[in-house]
């Protein structure tokens, strides 16, 4: 079974920053390419940053260029956000999800929620 | 980037009745094309792929369709469980976007 954990989330002061952790299982991490997503509160979907299978392609939303950075660990099948400069608009439920081939992204995580408040 | 205008922003529907949801693109995305269905503090699933396969144990009275900037999302049969939010993202190019979403609601 296609499983995909979130971690790291919480509250955070503007400015600071959080690292969080997607850990995959169920099928070969190394062959899809990887997203991360968000919904603020109330909010529709937003996209905000893919990589490839082995990370040689990577692509950010302009919303978190420059602040956020993704990679990912084959060997450990994880998957991460570097986010710093948090501002108190990326206050959102953060998703990982796996790509579909052909379009979409086919599997998702139950989320973690980062709160940037003072 | 690449605007999805998705439509209606609402409809409320009987049980049993036809819904048709419409989303189209600011420019052709062939059939770069994703439909998801969100229930309220769950992570969204996804429901059509490819602009019309249906994901794997997805029922059969929903349908996508469409290529290039104009898709449907069709449910033949509206049944109670299908109340939510539903989106359209296209993934032809990057930033990937999405519809504004539509609420679907059960009369």
């Amino acid at each position: 079974e296609v499983q995909l954990v979130e971690s790291g989330g919480g509250l955070v002061q503007p400015g600071g920053s959080l690292r969080l952790s997607c850990a995959a299982s169920g099928f070969t991490f190394s062959s899809y390419t990887m997203n991360w997503f968000r919904q603020a509160p109330g909010k529709g979907l937003e996209w905000i940053s893919y990589i490839s299978s082995f990370g040689g392609s990577i692509y950010y939303a302009d919303s978190v260029k420059g602040r956020f950075t993704i990679s990912r660990d084959n060997a450990k099948n994880s998957l991460y956000l570097q986010m710093n400069s948090l501002r108190a608009e990326d206050t959102a439920v953060y998703y990982c999800a796996r790509d579909v081939p052909s379009g979409g992204v086919d599997y998702w995580g139950q989320g973690t929620l980062v709160t940037v408040s003072s | 980037d690449i605007q999805m205008t998705q439509s209606p922003s609402s409809v409320s529907a009987s049980v049993g009745e036809r819904v048709t949801i419409t989303c189209r693109a600011s420019q052709g995305i062939s059939t770069w094309l994703a439909w998801y269905h969100q229930k309220p503090g769950k992570a969204p699933k996804v429901l059509v792929y490819g602009a019309s396969t249906l994901s794997s144990g997805v029922p059969s009275r929903f349908s996508g369709s469409g290529s290039g900037t104009d898709f449907t999302l069709t449910i033949s049969s509206l049944q109670p469980e299908d109340s939510g939010n539903y989106y359209c993202q296209q993934a032809s190019s990057f930033p990937y976007t999405f519809g504004r979403g539509t609420k679907l609601e059960i009369k």
